[in-house]
């Protein structure tokens, strides 16, 4: 399964709304996960299962959709907010990833 | 604190092999599948392997199938990586990261919700 990731990159100001798109080359229902990942680091996770917002993580981030289209929205950029976003379809091997999109900052 | 820690990496010739370590704390290893996932230098992630909880099943990424081996050793807590046959395009830091949820089947939609530092793998002639 092939995951697109729109944009690939994306420049935005501290407070604007963002979202990424994740669509899926074939139907994986909700088994999609979004990490953030900062230079440097190891990826985290942010949302699970679509929609999941994981232990810790700002409210801000809201993930939605099923089916083959997804997205991660980030409701008000923070400064720590920019990094890259991947999303990973969990529904078969080989659990592949999106190419990334990476948010700068305007 | 669960924790992962990778080692083992370095720098190799091609054709040559190396084996990844990667050190599970504050959980129990053999309670939750396992992966390794692989970054080159300035691209996106990759899925390369999997273990099972029980570790009675394993899948490999094409690009690694039939020269990476997974595995585990349950008295060490530790997780495995072995790569025979290195090539030029397995330059990458290498993560190994836990899946959320013990005891699942290697087929659940589990997330990686912990994931190690990463350790530093160049084949390079």
């Amino acid at each position: 399964i092939q995951l697109t990731q729109s944009p690939s990159s994306l420049s935005a100001s501290v407070g604007d709304r963002v979202t990424i798109t994740c669509r899926a080359s074939r139907g994986i229902s909700s088994y999609l996960a979004w990490y953030q990942q900062k230079p440097g680091k190891a990826p985290k996770l942010l949302i699970s299962a679509a929609s999941t917002l994981q232990s810790g993580v700002p409210s801000r981030f809201s993930g939605s959709g099923s089916g083959a289209d997804f997205t991660l929205t980030i409701s008000s950029l923070q400064p720590e907010d920019f990094a890259t976003y991947y999303c990973q379809q969990l529904n078969s091997y080989p659990r592949t990833f999106g190419q990334g999109t990476k948010l700068e900052i305007k | 604190q669960v924790q992962l820690v990778e080692s083992g990496g370095g720098v190799v010739q091609p054709g040559r092999s190396l084996r990844l370590s990667c050190a599970a704390s504050g959980f129990t290893l053999s309670n939750y599948g396992m992966h390794w996932v692989r970054q080159a230098p300035g691209k996106g992630l990759e899925w390369v392997a999997v273990i099972s909880f029980d570790g009675s099943d394993k899948y490999y990424a094409d690009s690694v199938k039939g020269r990476f081996t997974i595995s585990r050793d349950t008295s060490k807590n530790t997780l495995y990586l072995q790569m025979n046959s290195l090539r030029t395009e397995d330059t990458a830091m290498f993560y190994c990261a836990k899946v959320s949820l013990g005891f699942g089947a290697i087929h659940m939609p589990d997330a990686f919700d912990v994931w190690g530092q990463g350790t530093m793998v160049t084949v390079s002639s």
